[in-house]
């Protein structure tokens, strides 16, 4: 059975913090994996990634894949309060891309 | 704007009560598909559609049914509805590949 886990579950730190969140997979047939932030409403899309050591990089946002070891980990540094949200990860199995499978999210809050 | 429009954002309804949730995408994706987002179980996949009448089961399938008449819309419908359907749905949608879902911004259901 297709599973991703996440780590840790939530996480309380105040502005300028830097956190690491760690999202571990076991799938057949993988393809990419992706991050997502949830504030209020829907995911939104925050990196994809598909190959293994090849850092990801959006402003105070960065991510990197282990394909060897089934990892990925995604860092915030200077943490400022609009971080606070869920973030998913998910994994894109099947030759088709149309399969995802989600991990449980990582619930982070962000004190001023 | 593209974007993924689900109506109605909020519903309640009764046990047995037939419904259904709209989805309208404007990005001429593809695939579609709807997920359901319970607390500790994260997100998981109802169905999914890889293109007009083309549509197949995700994880958790029962109780729901879905159609792919057009392109663009990609409704969900509970035919007898049960509490434990309560719950808050995504409809989705992307391109092929292994990209990530373009989500919608949730429908709510309680079924009492």
């Amino acid at each position: 059975e297709d599973k991703v886990v996440q780590s840790p579950l939530s996480l309380v730190v105040h502005e300028g913090d830097t956190v690491t969140l760690n999202c571990s997979y076991e799938v057949t047939n993988f393809r990419s994996l992706l991050w997502y932030k949830q504030e209020k409403k829907a995911p939104t899309f925050l990196f994809m990634l598909t190959s293994s050591g090849i850092e990801k990089k959006s402003g105070r946002l960065s991510s990197i894949l282990d394909k060897k070891e089934l990892f990925s980990i995604l860092n915030i540094t200077a943490t400022q309060t609009g971080d606070s949200a869920i973030y998913l990860c998910a994994v894109v199995i099947g030759n088709a891309g149309n399969m995802l499978t989600f991990g449980g999210g990582t619930r982070l809050m962000v004190k001023p | 704007e593209a974007q993924v429009t689900q109506n109605p954002r909020y519903l309640i309804t009764v046990t047995g009560k037939k419904l259904t949730v709209t989805c309208s995408q404007n990005m001429n994706h593809e695939y579609m598909s709807w997920y359901r987002q319970d607390p500790g179980l994260g997100l998981r996949q109802i169905y999914y559609s890889m293109n007009v009448e083309v549509t197949d089961k995700g994880d958790v399938p029962e109780g729901y049914k879905v159609s792919r008449k057009e392109k663009r819309n990609f409704p969900l419908i509970l035919e007898s509805p049960s509490p434990n359907q309560t719950s808050l749905y995504f409809c989705a949608s992307k391109n092929r590949g292994w990209s990530g879902y373009t989500f919608g911004s949730g429908t709510r259901l309680t079924v009492v």
